[in-house]
């Protein structure tokens, strides 16, 4: 079974600076999808990067970024110019392509509360 | 709009009740899912489907049941077997275009908070 594991309890940055959120998983699948979803105080979660396995070239979105290390199982989220309402609890899941029972489920990491100070 | 419903916002139950929380969709997705949050945890998946009429169990499936009678709903019912079902409920949904296609990324609903009394 994949496992995700989130070793950041929490993590704090200042308004406008950058900060990095650890994700690691056990995996033995070639095949498969990453994620990083981002919980508001409001509860909904809300999709804030994915990465496909195959790809080689990390994914982008404006000011959030990924380093994917499949050798090393390591899948890490970058915010820059970090604003206020990036305040929330960080979840990487991984996702499984392989088919069979597995195939479309979200196995998630414990979270990371993200606290920005202004 | 499209979306996802999840009603109610909020729901209280007495022991040994049986309760059924709604998750609705309107965008066409084919795959639905039900996870359960716990205070400082992760979400762990409870029932999934994949198409009408078909759903499959997830990690922590005892005490739950499901449907999927339309593709545009997935009810989940927490039964009164479940022991412990004071938690956060989240429903999703993607569109499934099978293993080794590029596959769609899963959409929550804003979520039930169930709590027995």
């Amino acid at each position: 079974a994949q496992t995700v594991t989130q070793s950041q309890p929490e993590m704090s940055v200042q308004e406008a600076e950058t900060v990095t959120l650890s994700c690691t998983y056990d995996t033995s699948e070639s095949d498969y999808y990453l994620f990083w979803y981002k919980q508001p105080p409001s509860r909904q979660m809300i999709l804030v990067i994915r990465q496909e396995a195959y790809k080689q070239q990390n994914a982008t979105e404006n000011r959030f970024s990924v380093n994917f290390q499949k050798a090393a199982k390591s899948f890490s989220l970058k915010i820059s110019d970090s604003q206020l309402g990036d305040a929330a609890m960080y979840f990487c899941a991984y996702r499984s392509d392989a088919g069979g029972t597995s195939y479309g489920k979200l196995t998630f990491g414990q979270g990371t509360i993200l606290t920005v100070h202004p | 709009d499209g979306g996802i419903t999840q009603s109610p916002k909020y729901l209280f139950r007495k022991e040994g009740q049986n309760v059924t929380l709604s998750c609705e969709q309107n965008l066409n997705h084919d795959a639905m899912y039900w996870y359960r949050q716990d205070p400082g945890q992760g979400l762990r998946l409870i029932y999934y489907s994949q198409i009408v009429n078909d759903f499959q169990k997830g990690d922590i499936a005892e005490g739950y049941s499901v449907s999927r009678e339309k593709k545009e709903s997935f009810p989940l019912t927490v039964t009164s077997a479940q022991k412990n079902p004071t938690a956060f409920y989240l429903c999703a949904s993607s569109i499934d275009r099978g293993p080794k296609r590029d596959t769609d990324t899963q959409y929550f609903g804003p979520g039930t908070r169930l709590t027995v009394l």
